[in-house]
């Protein structure tokens, strides 16, 4: 069956350190994959997608993924996390118009 | 600034009422989804209009009843809710049916 597992339910780090949140996907073949963030009583925003070509796929608010193919992953990283980061963040996959949400992972920021 | 519209924020109604929710985007998205979102979990996709016309129903009670009447609007008819169907309902749009881009802030609903 296909599924999205974001392994990490909450994730804390300290405001200005480095984060690494993670998606793996299970599928026949490779899926158009998402991340999107939720911050309380708001929607989601989507950060940045990927459909092929360049594995390291730039978003707003300045994050990015690195799709691997061998490992089934796709990774969000920030290289220095701000307060207003804390929020929900959703992994999704959308293979043949039939699209799949992880269950999220909450993050935490430390001041 | 929220791109997708959606009213009212908020909605407390009895399991006997009726009432819609509406849903508004101005991009020129031929796409409008809603989906429901329980506390603590990924959103749950209910339906999706492409062009106007509906593409996907997942297999969600009659009690739910979408209309599309323009490319710009989308409402969710509600009749004889149940408890269980609390819940936050987003509207989300897109250029094309695959994936939801933009999402509105949702209208909390309380069925009492």
């Amino acid at each position: 069956a296909q599924s999205v597992t974001q392994p990490d339910i909450h994730i804390t780090v300290s405001e200005g350190a480095s984060l690494e949140l993670r998606c793996n996907y299970s599928y026949g073949a490779t899926p158009y994959l998402f991340w999107y963030v939720q911050s309380p009583g708001q929607g989601l925003q989507l950060l940045l997608k990927y459909f092929s070509g360049d594995t390291l796929v730039q978003g707003i608010k300045g994050f990015e993924a690195e799709f691997k193919r061998s490992q089934s992953s796709f990774n969000l990283r920030k290289p220095s996390v701000h307060w207003s980061d804390a929020a929900e963040y959703f992994c999704a996959a959308n293979n043949a118009g039939k699209s799949t949400f992880g269950d999220g992972t909450t993050l935490t920021v430390k001041p | 600034d929220t791109e997708v519209t959606q009213t009212p924020k908020h909605l407390v109604m009895g399991m006997t009422n009726k009432k819609s929710l509406k849903c508004e985007q101005h991009m020129g998205h031929r796409a409008m989804y809603w989906y429901k979102q329980k506390a603590k979990k990924p959103p749950e996709l209910m339906f999706v209009y492409s062009y106007e016309k509906l593409s996907i129903n997942e297999s969600v009670p009659s009690r739910f009843s979408p209309e599309c009447p323009n490319s710009s609007l989308l409402n969710l008819h509600l009749h004889a809710l149940q408890p269980e169907d609390s819940a936050l309902y987003l509207c989300a749009s897109s250029q094309a049916g695959v994936q939801p881009q933009h999402f509105g802030d949702g209208t909390r609903l309380s069925i009492l």
